[in-house]
């Protein structure tokens, strides 16, 4: 079977750097997917994961370890806008964590 | 390229009426997924499509639902007969799949918001 596993909120502040981790355990593993979701939109992609190691996107990373079934997300210079869901995937994308509610306070 | 579109956005029906939503996924992608997203159970995958064909659809609650992709360029899902608890927010996502260890994005639609009185 496959399932995902991450905190449900998580709350920083403006300026701050924040960590959203995703634990999994899934068969066929062929990488991790992050996707940010605003209240009121859909899911969009943010970043991907196929090997171990760190992908920069600007100001967002995200970061895997095939080993330890473990990946997360890494933002930095948080703003007000990335007050939003975000969710961990595999690339085939047929189930998504929970998902993580950041909330960003001045 | 106008990505994924889905209608109607907003949808107020009564229980017990048959609802169809749609789906136009994105021109050249081979997969395609209708996810059901609440409040209580967050995002599920209901069934997805692979090259038209239906891979997935262990996800389908119940009988009641119902899905089709008769082409590459169009899909429906089906509530027949709706019921409150199908209340929710259901999304369309297409991605192209090419195999193995490759990102496959999946590019979602705005969404449809159902609302079964």
């Amino acid at each position: 079977g496959q399932s995902l596993e991450q905190p449900s909120e998580v709350t920083a502040v403006e300026g701050a750097i924040v960590q959203i981790n995703c634990t999994y355990q899934t068969s066929g593993f062929y990488g991790l997917s992050w996707y940010q979701q605003h209240d009121g939109g859909a899911p969009t992609f943010l970043s991907y994961n196929a090997l171990d190691g760190l992908e920069e996107t600007g100001r967002f990373s995200s970061f895997l370890s095939r080993s330890d079934s473990y990946g997360y997300l890494l933002l930095q210079e948080l703003q007000m806008k990335d007050s939003a869901s975000y969710f961990c995937a595999p690339p085939r994308g047929t189930i998504f964590g929970a998902g993580t509610r950041l909330f960003v306070k001045a | 390229d106008a990505g994924v579109i889905q209608s109607p956005r907003h949808e107020v029906t009564e229980m017990g009426q048959e609802v169809t939503l749609r789906c136009k996924p994105i021109s050249g992608h081979n997969s395609l997924f209708w996810y059901r997203q609440t409040m209580m159970r967050g995002l599920e995958l209901l069934i997805y499509f692979n090259n038209n064909v239906p891979i997935d659809d262990s996800g389908m609650p119940e009988d009641r639902f119902s899905a089709k992709m008769p082409n590459a360029s169009f899909s429906t899902l089906k509530i027949q007969p709706s019921e409150p608890r199908d209340s929710a927010v259901y999304f369309c996502a297409s991605s192209r799949n090419t195999g193995g260890a490759t990102k496959n994005i999946q590019y979602f639609g705005a969404g449809t918001r159902l609302s079964v009185l």
